[in-house]
């Protein structure tokens, strides 16, 4: 099967622009998660979308939103890009199930470089 | 969220054998544990899971306290790809619906 995928793999940005990154899960898969990672702050949830339908969020403020659509695929969108949201956006699709705990696989991420 | 302490970072020499520990004290009955590896600019790659009894797969093993207040991860044989940060995941928060990625353990391995 193909592993996770999100594009695109880079992106540079300035600040108040708005972003959509994409993730394909893999095939099967129903549960997509995204989390942001930065040197300072590590892994943070942001959400997660199981079947069309957004199941749990983190603590991230209103610019950060997400969807998945019919086939499993999801975006995520950043509006009002700030500096502080450079970091390295993953992905990660878990079972056919969707069950809580169920392990996760990592798309490799897009590093947002915002100036 | 079960809390887990591992230490930042850790040292091994190739082809030895590598224990990585892991504490969660306040995890629950019924969380597994789970571990993942990230590799320098690689997104996080999972490495193993259990529950109670101890468990073996093709990456590596997992030594479960009887207690189960910590872990062990278990490199039988170090590599220099197996330099990485790992992730000791203790429960998965049913409220919030997600795994805690805490800091994480430094793994490098010299030649």
């Amino acid at each position: 099967k193909a592993g996770v995928t999100q594009t695109p793999r880079y992106l540079i940005k300035t600040r108040g622009q708005q972003v959509t990154l994409s993730c394909s899960p893999i095939s099967g898969h129903r549960s997509v998660s995204w989390y942001q990672q930065t040197p300072g702050q590590g892994l943070q949830f942001l959400f997660e979308y199981f079947s069309e339908t957004q199941r749990n969020k983190g603590n991230f403020p209103g610019r950060f939103s997400g969807r998945q659509f019919s086939n499993s695929r999801s975006e995520m969108n950043v509006s009002t890009l700030e500096l502080g949201d450079s970091a390295l956006y993953l992905c990660a699709s878990s079972s056919p199930t969707g069950a809580l705990g169920e392990t996760q696989y990592f798309g490799p991420g897009t590093r947002l470089l915002v100036l | 969220d079960a809390k887990t302490t591992q230490p930042n970072s850790m040292e091994s020499n190739e082809e030895e054998p590598v224990h990585l520990p892991c504490n969660h004290s306040t995890i629950s009955g019924t969380d597994y544990i789970h571990w993942y590896r990230q590799l320098p600019s690689q997104g996080p790659e999972y490495v193993i899971h259990g529950l109670t009894s101890n468990v073996n797969n093709r990456m590596a093993s997992l030594a479960i306290a009887e207690d189960r207040k910590s872990s062990t991860l278990i490199l039988h044989r170090a590599t220099l790809r197996d330099a990485a940060v790992y992730y000791c995941i203790p429960a998965w928060d049913t409220n919030a619906g997600k795994s805690t990625f805490g800091d994480g353990t430094t793994l490098t391995v010299k030649p």
